[in-house]
């Protein structure tokens, strides 16, 4: 149980287009999603944190208009790169917290998007 | 602000050695611990998952401690293989707004060569 699923894996996109990655939780619901990004050979980095029916709430120094993210539903969250750039280019990662019973049984990974801007 | 340090950076072995990978953290007010393997380009895959009460877990070679009261927490490979290599991530988590809010270690790099 507790399967997140992350779609497209990879993805090549022109510089000014803009791209939007799926992230679904397959046989849970999911109240709360996360997103990451991971800079080669760095840690992750918390962007946002998606919650369902409301606004995400974004870390520091992440662009809230560049990164749209929307959780219209309990076990979908999508997170869409505007207008890429070279820069965005990255590895982003979703992941969502699976709790039942009272337990928090951990995080949950989908498996990643490579995203690469021409 | 909760910081989660991870050593070694990069660990390379030869087959068959047991190892410990270890990840400290500043704060113990944690939720509770979680370590997971990422195989280059790869999402991240839960290895061990240890509550804040609990002081170990074990999964096949795979042994996780933790001493919340002094910000530690061990994993422990048993007769390391090749299909070992990849990055290793600790994970600590805490209450946020409702949330439990994950902060992560750098990973630790192994190879383990035939």
């Amino acid at each position: 149980g507790a399967v997140v699923s992350q779609h497209p894996s990879r993805v090549i996109c022109k510089s000014g287009t803009s791209v939007k990655i799926e992230c679904r939780s397959l046989d849970f619901q999911a109240t709360t999603m996360f997103w990451y990004r991971q800079f080669p050979k760095k840690s992750l980095m918390l962007m946002a944190t998606s919650n369902e029916g409301s606004k995400a709430t974004y870390e520091q120094g992440v662009e809230k208009d560049k990164f749209l993210i929307n959780h219209a539903s309990l076990t979908l969250s999508t997170l869409t790169v505007t207008s890429a750039h070279p820069e965005d280019s990255s590895f982003y990662i979703c992941s969502a917290s699976f709790a039942r019973g009272g337990a928090n049984y951990g995080y949950t990974f989908g498996s990643g998007t490579r995203l690469t801007v021409v | 602000k909760q910081e989660v340090t991870q050593i070694p950076a990069a660990l390379s072995v030869p087959e068959g050695e047991n190892l410990v990978l270890n990840c400290s953290f500043t704060d113990s007010a944690i939720y509770n611990l979680q370590w997971f393997r990422q195989d280059p380009g790869k999402g991240l895959t839960s290895l061990l998952l240890i509550q804040s009460s609990q002081r170990e877990q074990t999964s096949g070679r795979l042994n996780a401690s933790l001493d919340k009261s002094s910000g530690r927490s061990t994993l422990y490979i048993a007769a390391s293989q090749p299909g070992d290599s990849a990055t290793y991530l600790c994970a600590v988590f805490a209450a946020s707004g409702g949330s439990y809010i994950p902060t992560f270690g750098r990973g630790t790099s192994l190879i383990v060569h035939p």
